[in-house]
């Protein structure tokens, strides 16, 4: 069966410094990657998707930028956080049925 | 581009009472899908529906796309606790979800 990871689950980090988000799926190949934001009591918002190794395509203009180094692997990165950074990131894999990791609540100080 | 929009934002029921949630879109959509929303939890893909003037059943859930295919309502028979959480609605487009807002489900013992 198909299992998707998120890491951290938790993080506080100071406005200006990095971040790196990471999400693993263990069960399938090429898999379609996502990932999404979530305001508090909010929607989620995409922000970046892949269909592949080093292809990634981002919906919205913003401080972030994704990679997908390896085939199962996607990762949120940023090199200064913004206040506005904060969230619940949701990382998924799929197509039109979509399966959710475990999430990271980000705080940004 | 696509909108998904959804009321209520918020309900609360006493428990054993019906609940229904809304989603609405200028365009007709190629299908719609249902999210649930545990309180601190992940998304969890209850269904999806294509055909105009679907109704599916899950226990006490019925999920209907409209006839026109630009609107969806779910129902909730006899609120129980365990309902509480946020349920989204959404389309897929070319394998990206477009969300709506969520309503979120308020259950009074």
């Amino acid at each position: 069966s198909q299992t998707i990871h998120q890491w951290p689950a938790t993080l506080v980090q100071p406005v200006g410094s990095p971040l790196s988000l990471e999400c693993t799926v263990e069960g399938t190949s090429n898999p379609n990657l996502y990932w999404y934001r979530q305001a508090a009591g909010r929607g989620l918002q995409l922000l970046f998707y892949s269909v592949g190794i080093g292809q990634i395509s981002s919906e919205v203009p913003q401080n972030l930028s994704a990679s997908r180094p390896q085939d199962r692997q996607f990762i949120l990165s940023s090199k200064k956080l913004l206040l506005s950074d904060s969230g619940f990131y949701l990382c998924a894999w799929g197509w039109n049925e979509q399966f959710f990791g475990p999430g990271t609540r980000l705080t940004v100080l | 581009g696509q909108q998904v929009m959804q009321i209520p934002q918020y309900q609360h029921v006493q428990e054993g009472e019906d609940f229904t949630t809304y989603c609405n879109s200028s365009t007709t959509l190629s299908n719609i899908q249902w999210y649930k929303q545990r309180p601190g939890g992940h998304p969890v893909f209850l269904i999806q529906l294509v055909k105009s003037g679907e109704v599916k059943k899950q226990k006490r859930l019925t999920f209907q796309f409209g006839e026109a295919k630009k609107n969806s309502s779910l129902h909730i028979t006899a609120t129980q606790t365990t309902d509480v959480g946020t349920y989204f609605c959404c389309s897929s487009n070319t394998g990206k979800l477009i969300f709506g807002q969520g309503t979120t489900l308020q259950v009074k013992p």
